[in-house]
């Protein structure tokens, strides 16, 4: 079946870097648009970033424009988010989720999330 | 950008129907697709409807989506509600300029 398995979380202290990736199986990676979504403890989604399937087209969220980065290696069916300049608020649990093949979007297939810790 | 606002919380008995609602600050509901989520405690958020109305497969018929133009809102209806339907539910939509954007989220109780 199709699975996303995120990994690369831990705890980063302030203004450090933490490098994310997602794994995934059961599908034709290349033909899909994917996201990094994260929730804060406690708090709602909040969409990070996205990718298209040839890595062509990229969009993040203002709250971590510049200081992170989204890519993937299609041959290895990869998925990564390089973490910059991190900040307290930046501490999540960051989900990789598949963006659905239709019209409408949203996200239909999702990983089962990596926590990051900010903290000194 | 736009916001949804969705109510903190709602309650229901087990067997009822409720309404989950998410109100577009500017721009179109029916713009733009909206999709409902569901996440349980603990667990990774799922599909519940997509497009505004669509149900993906295993989702049971009992959750249904629909949007409003005079509110400018979408809404998650679930009826005989069960106890395993207790979860957060966060509505999510886009436009040309916002990729992506959730609402904050409900938070479901069957008691």
């Amino acid at each position: 079946q199709v699975q996303l398995v995120e990994s690369g979380g831990g705890l980063v202290k302030p203004r450090g870097s933490l490098r994310l990736s997602c794994e995934a199986s059961g599908l034709t990676f290349r033909d899909y648009y994917l996201s990094w979504i994260r929730q804060a403890p406690g708090k709602g989604l909040e969409w990070v970033s996205y990718i298209s399937s040839s890595g062509r087209t990229i969009y993040y969220a203002d709250s971590v424009k510049g200081r992170f980065t989204i890519s993937r290696d299609n041959a290895k069916n990869s998925l990564y988010l390089q973490m910059n300049s991190l900040r307290a608020e930046d501490t999540a649990v960051y989900y990789c989720a598949r963006v659905r093949p239709s019209e409408g979007g949203g996200f239909d297939i999702w990983g089962q999330g990596t926590m990051v810790t900010v903290s000194s | 950008n736009f916001m949804l606002t969705q109510p903190r919380s709602v309650s229901e008995s087990p067997g009822k129907t409720v309404t989950i609602s998410c109100t577009r600050s500017s721009g179109s509901i029916a713009s733009n697709y909206v999709q409902w989520y569901q996440q349980r405690p603990g667990s990774s958020p799922t599909t519940v409807i997509y497009e505004n109305n669509q149900r993906p497969s295993g989702v049971p018929d009992r959750f249904s989506g629909s949007i409003d133009s005079s509110s400018n809102s979408a809404s998650l209806t679930i009826s005989g509600l069960k106890t395993e339907d207790e979860a957060d539910y966060y509505c999510q939509s886009y436009d040309s300029s916002n990729p992506v954007v959730f609402g904050g989220g409900t938070k479901l109780t069957v008691l």
